[in-house]
């Protein structure tokens, strides 16, 4: 049972640090997925990982999947207020749908 | 990247009640999946919709609670059945596609039971 750790839950930081977000994975996974949810809204895809040591990068955040570890990271630079949300990394795909993470409940504070 | 819409958006329900939330792609897709995701928790899939088949359901979750049409490729139902305030969720519905893999989230449907 492909099973979807993320540390930490809950995360307070300030503008202009730099934090990252770990997600771990207990089986073999296609594919790692990391999606942004804001308050009352539906999850919007922020990166796909496909294969070891990818690495995608989209503004202040940047995503990296090591297969081997099975283990996925999200980095945000200089982070900014805009940035608050909270983040789910994600395993699995294909015909087997995805099991997500707990979550990373982020507040970024000016 | 495919467009989802999930109707209706929110519903306030009466306990032993059920209600149907639909969901419509823009595109044919060959595989759907539907998620719960409970107040304040992460998404776990209640079950994938195939065309033509019969849905494939996850662990604790069952056809008589949960039952699912997929009667074409842009479309398909989930039902909450004799609804209990624990159904109080937001249920979304999800397609793969595009050339990265991605897996795209409809709007949801804001459920809550009195």
């Amino acid at each position: 049972e492909l099973k979807v750790e993320q540390n930490p839950l809950f995360l307070s930081m300030q503008e202009g640090k730099n934090y990252t977000i770990y997600c771990n994975y207990s089986t073999t996974s296609d594919r790692l997925y990391w999606y942004r949810q804001d308050p009352g809204k539906s999850l919007e895809s922020l990166f796909v990982l496909l294969s070891n040591g990818a690495v995608k990068q989209e503004g202040r955040l940047m995503a990296s999947l090591d297969t081997k570890a099975r283990l996925s990271t999200l980095h945000i630079t200089a982070a900014v207020h805009d940035l608050s949300a909270t983040y789910f990394c994600a395993a699995g795909g294909g015909a087997d749908g995805l099991t997500f993470g707990k979550g990373t409940h982020l507040i970024i504070q000016p | 990247s495919a467009v989802i819409s999930q109707k209706p958006s929110r519903d306030i329900c009466q306990r032993g009640t059920s209600l149907t939330i639909q969901c419509q792609v823009d595109s044919q897709v060959t595989m759907m999946f539907w998620y719960r995701q409970q107040p304040g928790q992460s998404l776990t899939l209640i079950a994938t919709a195939n065309q033509g088949s019969e849905a494939t359901y996850e662990s604790g979750f069952v056809i008589d609670k949960f039952p699912i049409s997929r009667p074409n490729l842009t479309f398909s139902t989930l039902t909450v059945s004799n609804m209990s305030p624990e159904d109080s969720s937001i249920y979304l519905c999800s397609v793969g596609g595009g050339s990265l893999n991605e897996q795209f989230f409809g709007p949801g449907t804001r459920l809550t039971v009195l």
